[in-house]
């Protein structure tokens, strides 16, 4: 069964730091990967997604995510942190034939 | 362009009665999927439909959850009756048809105060 685990509750990174926000999943066969950002009292909003070829997939807001096959990981990265970056994000894996799985998420602070 | 739009954004209710919640997905998108997103919790998917016919609804409570998408657009997800347990944010997401890459579009959801 498909699975993708979010082991950070929380992550805390001053402004201007680069951030890391980590995913690690379990499927069979070549995943669809996705990361979805959550603001209070909205729903979620893509971000970016891995579908294949490049392992470094850029999306909105300056975000980038790194596909690593060998860890099983799709962490999100960003140079330089905002203080409007904090928020919830979400992991998300779906296999080709199945549903798509949500991580529990994680919140990020950025601190002024 | 317009995003997805659910109604009610609130509602509570008391355990044992009755709620429906609303969705109109984006104009053109086949796919539509309701999630149910509990305090501290990612999104599980409850339904999915492709155009007006169900794809996916392994996870959803049959005993008391109901959903249609009549004329394959705007879809309601019903619970009757409901519990505690349901007090949770539903959201309701689209996408175009095909690949299971393509992306999914959120709306705001409704929050559900059971008490």
């Amino acid at each position: 069964a498909q699975s993708v685990a979010q082991p950070e509750d929380q992550v805390n990174v001053a402004e201007g730091n680069p951030l890391t926000v980590k995913c690690t999943y379990s499927v069979s066969g070549n995943p669809y990967l996705f990361w979805y950002v959550q603001y209070p009292n909205r729903g979620l909003q893509f971000l970016l997604k891995y579908i294949t070829g490049d392992n470094l997939v850029k999306g909105s807001y300056g975000f980038e995510a790194e596909f690593n096959k060998s860890q099983t990981s799709f962490h999100l990265k960003k140079p330089s942190a905002l203080v409007s970056d904090s928020a919830l994000y979400f992991c998300a894996v779906r296999a080709r034939d199945d549903k798509i799985i949500f991580g529990k998420g994680t919140r990020l602070h950025i601190l002024p | 362009e317009a995003g997805v739009a659910q109604s009610p954004r609130y509602k509570i209710i008391e355990k044992r009665q009755s709620v429906a919640f609303w969705c109109n997905p984006i104009s053109g998108h086949a796919t539509l999927y309701w999630y149910q997103q509990i305090l501290g919790q990612g999104p599980k998917l409850l339904i999915q439909f492709q155009n007006n016919g169900v794809v996916d609804d392994s996870q959803l409570p049959k005993d008391r959850f109901s959903a249609e998408r009549l004329k394959g657009v705007d879809s309601t997800l019903k619970i009757q009756p409901a519990k505690l347990e349901d007090s949770a944010v539903y959201l309701c997401a689209s996408s175009f048809a095909g690949p299971p890459a393509n992306t999914q579009y959120f709306g705001p959801g409704t929050r559900l105060t059971v008490l």
